[in-house]
């Protein structure tokens, strides 16, 4: 079975300082990483995704997270956040074409 | 193509009541995941559909539950004498026959008083 642990429920941060969200998952099998974003009452977005390669992935919105295979961990990082960053990020992991298994969430706040 | 959709995206009822949801998932996209997700949590797999075929289903899906996907085009997610315990964000997602992505509709969120 696998699981996904965000270690942090709320990280505030003030406006163009840096963040990380933490992800660590638990899986006896390659597996495949996600990290979406959800805005207040819409469905979830991706942001980036490791399927396999060069283990730092970008993606949209300027955020970007690193698979580290013997940490098991896939962090999300963005070195300078906006206003609009404010929304609930969840990490997901799945071992292809099985359903995802997410984390509980981290509420990210950005302060003005 | 416009992504997946969903109906209604709001959907008020009472305890006891039977409600129903549809998909639509983006064309060409063979496999179809229902998620149902309670506040302040992730996401939760209910079950999902290879074309036609009901392949997996969670234990979170109980018998007041039924899906279907009888053209292996839309799905329906039924849930029959509602309780207040049902009351979630319920998502749906699809993907192509052998993509590790899985794109998200808006959701449909169920408030059952």
């Amino acid at each position: 079975a696998q699981s996904v642990t965000q270690l942090d429920s709320q990280v505030p941060v003030f406006e163009e300082a840096p963040v990380e969200l933490r992800c660590n998952y638990s899986s006896s099998v390659s597996v495949y990483l996600f990290w979406y974003v959800q805005y207040p009452n819409q469905g979830l977005q991706l942001l980036l995704k490791y399927l396999s390669g060069s283990t730092l992935v970008k993606g949209i919105n300027g955020f970007e997270a690193e698979f580290n295979k013997s940490q098991t961990s896939f962090h999300l990082r963005k070195p300078s956040v906006h206003i609009s960053d404010t929304a609930e990020y969840f990490c997901a992991v799945h071992s292809g074409n099985t359903p995802l298994v997410f984390g509980k969430g981290t509420r990210l706040s950005v302060i003005a | 193509d416009t992504g997946v959709s969903q109906d209604p995206r709001h959907k008020i009822t009472k305890r006891g009541q039977n409600v129903t949801f549809r998909c639509d998932p983006i064309s060409e996209h063979n496999r179809l995941y229902w998620y149902r997700q309670t506040l302040g949590q992730g996401p939760e797999f209910l079950t999902y559909f290879q074309n036609e075929a009901q392949l997996e289903k969670s234990r979170l899906l109980s018998d007041r539950f039924s899906a279907e996907r009888p053209k292996g085009s839309f799905s329906t997610l039924e849930i029959q004498r509602t309780e207040q315990g049902d009351s979630a964000m319920y998502l749906c997602a699809s993907s192509l026959p052998g993509g590790n992505e899985q794109f998200f509709g808006p959701g449909t969120r169920l408030t059952v008083l």
